[in-house]
């Protein structure tokens, strides 16, 4: 299955700073999932996006994260002003015909 | 509210044994369950999946078995090798919903 591709692969910003990450999503392919990772902890859900609009969201997706897809190929994921906890993993993935998901490479958040 | 659990944080096995994972859940009843691998630095990857109707999968030196009344999966590798290393988590999910991931176990295969 080809994996998705994330960038930046690490990104380290100051608290109260605004931060993109991106994803290059598998063409034919309609589903899309960001998931984070705290260090240590479990993969959490974020927020699902079908066909170009949020199919679902988690607690932890506030109003300071947003998706995107601004032209339509690339996948966004938008954190207004980080704060410290923000600092995880962040994953972007899509999901095969049995709803398995494809993780990509993953971008490495550090909020100083 | 949901919880997985899965049997230990951290397990060590003698090389060519076999590896018994376990993932339990409660206040849930998902249609599938999900095996993953993860590496230090890693996303997960998919190793099998599961559905609410099926006992037992196999792939390879894997095996998966998903038992609905105890709400219980668990995870077998058989002739366990060093490579085997890694965490592995157990995820839960429904059609149409989001996936809920456990905590996972870290694995040690020892030569």
């Amino acid at each position: 299955e080809p994996e998705v591709t994330q960038t930046p692969s690490h990104q380290v910003t100051q608290m109260g700073q605004e931060v993109i990450l991106r994803c290059v999503p598998i063409s034919n392919h309609l589903y899309f999932y960001w998931y984070r990772q705290i260090l240590g902890q479990k993969v959490e859900f974020l927020v699902s996006f079908y066909n170009n609009e949020i199919s679902e969201k988690s607690e932890i997706f506030d109003d300071q994260f947003s998706v995107e897809r601004p032209d339509g190929s690339n996948f966004t994921l938008k954190i207004r002003s980080t704060k410290l906890e923000d600092s995880a993993m962040y994953f972007c993935t899509h999901s095969g015909r049995g709803n398995e998901q494809y993780f990509g490479p993953g971008t490495r958040l550090t909020v100083t | 509210s949901q919880k997985i659990e899965q049997n230990s944080e951290a397990l060590n096995i003698q090389e060519g044994k076999t590896a018994t994972l376990t993932c339990n859940y409660t206040n849930y009843s998902p249609a599938y369950l999900q095996w993953y691998r993860q590496d230090p630095g890693r996303g997960p990857v998919f190793l099998l999946l599961i559905r609410e109707n099926e006992k037992e999968k196999r792939k390879e030196r894997l095996k998966v078995t998903f038992d609905t009344t105890l709400k219980q999966s668990l995870f077998h590798i058989t002739a366990s090798q060093p490579a085997d290393s890694a965490t592995y988590l157990c995820a839960l999910g429904d059609y149409g919903q989001n996936f809920v991931f456990g905590p996972g176990t870290r694995l040690s295969v020892l030569p």
